[in-house]
């Protein structure tokens, strides 16, 4: 069935440093990809999204890309900040009579100054 | 724009009382709307998906008749968390859709964390 696979965290980094969170997903027919972010205490908010094989997603300095090939969407930021600690989560969106969301299980990011 | 807010955010309640939740679409009207039950350090499962007027389509596993949902309205839908159990604890979210723009958009309530005594 349709699922997504996201690294396991808690990924810990220093201020300013790279970072990538991979995401690879299974579906049939073509999804859209989303990356949520969830602040503590917070809502899912939507961080970014790519809805067609090769379109790049991009907002606050993080980026994917929807890699049809390789079936991921991983998501990278070249420089992180401490408010950028939070958990994130890669999504997938199918059309199966109504549209559905799958979720990966979420990957915690702490960010040290 | 696109707010979706819940109530409660929080609640306690002893075993076998029922509980509701709200979720409500504050400036638009949501298409569909859909519950999530996230359970500690893991990913969003989703419970149900519900259309104003119509019956709440559940997801393999999940119980109708313990978690009731009605869809009363463009902005309002509601779980009841029937009869519950310590076992039911845990963080429900709830998310409404709509169509924008030719895309289809999805917002995410803050979530209403339920423990069950």
């Amino acid at each position: 069935g349709d699922s997504v696979t996201q690294m396991e965290g808690p990924v810990t980094l220093s201020e300013e440093a790279f970072l990538t969170i991979n995401c690879t997903y299974t579906a049939t027919g073509y999804p859209s990809l989303f990356w949520y972010v969830q602040y503590p205490g917070e809502g899912l908010q939507l961080l970014l999204k790519a809805t067609k094989a090769d379109d790049k997603g991009s907002n606050k300095g993080f980026e994917a890309t929807y890699r049809k090939e390789t079936t991921s969407f991983h998501l990278e930021k070249g420089s992180v900040q401490v408010s950028d600690s939070a958990v994130y989560f890669c999504a997938l969106r199918i059309f199966s009579g109504t549209y559905k969301y799958i979720f990966g299980t979420g990957t915690r990011l702490k960010v040290l100054a | 724009g696109a707010v979706v807010s819940q109530h409660p955010s929080r609640v306690i309640c002893k075993s076998g009382t029922s509980v509701k939740i709200e979720c409500r679409s504050l400036d638009f009207q949501a298409t569909t709307m859909f519950w999530y039950r996230q359970f500690p350090k893991q990913s969003l499962m989703l419970m149900a998906t519900s259309n104003e007027g119509s019956k709440a389509t559940y997801e393999q596993g999940v119980e109708k008749d313990k978690f009731l949902i009605n869809h009363a309205s463009l902005t309002l839908s509601t779980l009841t968390v029937t009869s519950a159990h310590p076992e039911d604890s845990s963080f429900y979210i709830c998310s409404a859709a709509r169509r924008r723009g030719g895309g289809y958009e999805q917002y995410f309530g803050p979530g209403t964390r339920l423990t069950v005594t």
